[in-house]
């Protein structure tokens, strides 16, 4: 069946504009989880959703960031007046969640530049 | 805290030698564990994983990985290598329960030689 998929695979914006960042997660998968990859900090935990409740936030790194997920199924990831920090790779992962196996299976991400 | 090490940035072998990519992780109570392969300019690929049972984890492409409780170690093995598993390997660890994050390594760039 169909994996995890983001859009858009790229996205370049300058500095101070606010972006989305979508994911469409596995069919029948009640958990997401988005990450941030890095050079300088590898992978980074964002933000998990259990249908559409976030009960982990920690990884936020600003109040610049918010995430929201609809119908248990599409997120969106939004960061306002992004800054040359915010540049990384945005992935989005599913799993079966609290009724499954913890496997996270991985989108291709959004790579971000901000100029 | 939760936290993985994998102590090589890089580890070259030649085609047809077996390799190991090295993890040790640090975390209360009885861990999920996982590796991840990412090629270039893809997203990461689910390898394997180990939740309880046996200590030895077999999963795809013939990569296997043994759990190592008493020295707190999760090491990716493959008992011959291929240029095309040339790529970057991420472990992870996460809370022994659905729906928690995974915390990863720095990843280790396998590079397999002809």
């Amino acid at each position: 069946g169909a994996g995890v998929s983001q859009s858009p695979s790229n996205k370049v914006t300058e500095k101070g504009k606010d972006v989305e960042l979508r994911c469409d997660p596995i069919s029948g998968h009640t958990a997401l989880y988005w990450y941030r990859q890095s050079l300088g900090q590898g992978l980074e935990f964002l933000i998990y959703f259990q249908g559409n409740s976030a009960p982990d936030k920690s990884g936020l790194p600003s109040d610049r960031f918010s995430a929201e997920r609809t119908g248990g199924s599409v997120s969106t990831l939004t960061i306002q007046r992004t800054q040359q920090e915010d540049s990384a790779v945005y992935l989005c992962a599913s799993s079966l969640g609290l009724a499954g196996g913890p496997t996270q299976y991985f989108g291709p991400g959004t790579r971000l530049t901000v100029l | 805290a939760q936290s993985v090490a994998q102590p090589e940035d890089q580890v070259n072998v030649a085609e047809g030698n077996p390799l190991t990519v090295k993890c040790t992780y640090s975390v209360s109570g009885n861990p999920y564990l996982f590796w991840y392969v990412q090629y270039p300019n893809r997203g990461l690929q689910f390898l394997l994983k180990y939740i309880t049972g046996d200590n030895l984890v077999k999963g795809s492409y013939g990569f296997e990985a043994e759990f190592n409780k008493s020295q707190t170690s999760f090491h990716l093995k493959k008992p011959s290598a291929l240029v095309s598993d040339s790529a970057l390997y991420f472990c992870a660890v996460s809370h022994n329960q659905a729906g928690t994050a995974l915390i990863f390594g720095k990843g280790t760039t396998l590079s397999v030689s002809s």
